[in-house]
């Protein structure tokens, strides 16, 4: 089974600092990554597919990059409503989440 | 609009039994496979189940292999999840999400999410 790690798991930065998580995966997954927002009470939400694709709609600051093991969420400029935990999660055998990276804003 | 709702939540004792629905609308339902994610509370996601657009194709995480059943009818646009032997380890929100991808033979990616239905198992 592939397994997904990310780093930090928690992370406080203030508006408009550049803030970066990355995700490691135990095989080489190629591109086969993506990454979600979930917002506290709420259900996930795609930001990025295959490692470095902004999804419609998904605001500019969001960036993603990366192939084979190690991965990099980032965003450029924190906003407040960027209060969230970021999942990664890979496809190419079955489907495995990451724990969990939330970012807090100062 | 794309739209999931989950229902079939509630509490059950360890061992019983449960069915969680998905009703879905706004998308030609039978394209699509669909998946089941679940996230325990204060924790993070969790793959659970996934069932291709015909339904002929099933795939279960390790935790959950011979216990649940995911099943679809694509004439009522509803996915089920069928619960059974239940441990105090699933409790958790069950999230319904949809494949990106009409037909697409490879899923990939959930571009659509219900709001969770919460099963809580306790005795």
């Amino acid at each position: 089974d592939i397994q997904m790690t990310q780093s930090p798991s928690s992370l406080s930065a203030s508006v408009g600092d550049r803030v970066t998580i990355t995700c490691q995966a135990t095989q080489d997954i190629s591109n086969y990554l993506n990454w979600y927002q979930q917002k506290p009470g709420k259900a996930p939400k795609l930001l990025i597919y295959d490692a470095s694709n902004l999804e419609i709609g998904v605001p500019s600051r969001f960036s993603g990059s990366g192939s084979g093991t190690d991965f990099t969420f980032t965003i450029s400029s924190l906003q407040p409503e960027d209060l969230a935990t970021y999942y990664c999660q890979q496809y190419i055998d079955l489907w495995t989440f990451g724990q969990g990276t939330k970012v807090e804003v100062k | 609009e794309v739209q999931l709702l989950e229902s079939g939540g509630g509490l059950v004792r360890p061992g019983g039994s449960l069915r969680l629905s998905c009703a879905a609308s706004g998308f030609t339902f039978n394209n699509y496979a669909m998946g089941w994610v679940r996230q325990a509370p204060g924790k993070g996601l969790e793959w659970v189940s996934t069932i291709s657009a015909s339904g002929g194709s099933t795939y279960d995480a390790d935790s959950v292999k011979g216990r649940f059943t995911s099943s679809r009818d694509n004439s009522k646009n509803t996915l089920y999840l069928q619960m059974n032997s239940l441990r105090a380890e699933d409790t958790a929100v069950y999230y319904c999400a949809r494949f990106w991808g009409a037909g697409k033979v490879m899923v990939t990616r959930f571009d659509y999410w219900g709001q969770g239905t919460l099963v809580t198992v306790s005795s």
